[in-house]
């Protein structure tokens, strides 16, 4: 089974608008960790946010904030007022175990497609 | 925030040679480091975890004997292609943690095999 799921290869959003990249995961751990990456045409790799699974309130960075139900196990990545450089590859990815046990590997889901047209 | 650095971010090799990666913890010390491999328009997959100062664990798939993984010090980890093929070319990423929960990725090396 997946354990990571992002189910919109691709996505077109209006400039300015605000999107919602959805991703669901499944896990048996009581304690993870949820990230969202962006990856644009270059390669790398960029951090945008991170959910801890005992975190009680939603993560925010900047434009970025993470709509986190746990119940449900949904962790979706939320791009309020988007811009022409969002267009990119977005990845979500979660790490089973508690994060100050070390390091953990990172599982990734498929990557959602966004593109911002003005 | 930590700094990873990866070099070449672009390499093209002849079929049977072998290619270094190398990957660097620029400003902090990471005993773990993780290699990923993304074919186009795929998703990042583990090939394997890089532990300074032992051996490397690799994921279920990955050959050990292609893909050497050297971790000599807290701050640079090496991935060996060895005996390159075309069907090897792909996007090699690493990523280490600094302590902290967060994971960061190096810029990745575009491997083509001709």
């Amino acid at each position: 089974a997946q354990k990571i799921t992002q189910t919109q290869p691709g996505m077109f959003v209006q400039e300015k608008e605000a999107v919602t990249l959805d991703c669901t995961y499944d896990t048996s751990d009581q304690s993870y960790g949820l990230f969202w990456y962006k990856q644009p045409s270059s390669g790398e790799m960029i951090f945008l946010i991170y959910q801890g699974s005992y975190d009680e309130q939603n993560a925010t960075e900047g434009r970025y904030s993470l709509n986190f139900q746990k119940a449900r196990k949904s962790a979706n990545l939320v791009i309020s007022a988007s811009q022409l450089g969002d267009s990119a590859m977005y990845f979500c990815a979660m790490r089973e175990g508690p994060g100050f046990q070390g390091a953990q590997k990172l599982v990734f889901g498929q990557g959602t497609r966004l593109t911002i047209n003005p | 925030g930590a700094v990873v650095s990866q070099h070449p971010s672009r390499v093209i090799c002849k079929s049977g040679t072998s290619v270094k990666i190398e990957c660097r913890s620029l400003d902090f010390q990471a005993t773990t480091m993780f290699w990923y491999r993304q074919f186009p328009k795929q998703s990042l997959m583990l090939m394997a975890t890089s532990n300074e100062g032992s051996k490397a664990t690799y994921e279920q798939g990955v050959e050990k004997d292609k893909f050497l993984i050297n971790h000599a010090s807290l701050t640079l980890s090496t991935l060996t292609v060895t005996s390159a093929h075309p069907e090897d070319s792909s996007f090699y990423i690493c990523s280490a943690k600094n302590g902290r929960v967060k994971a960061f990725f190096g810029q990745g090396t575009r491997l083509t095999v001709v």
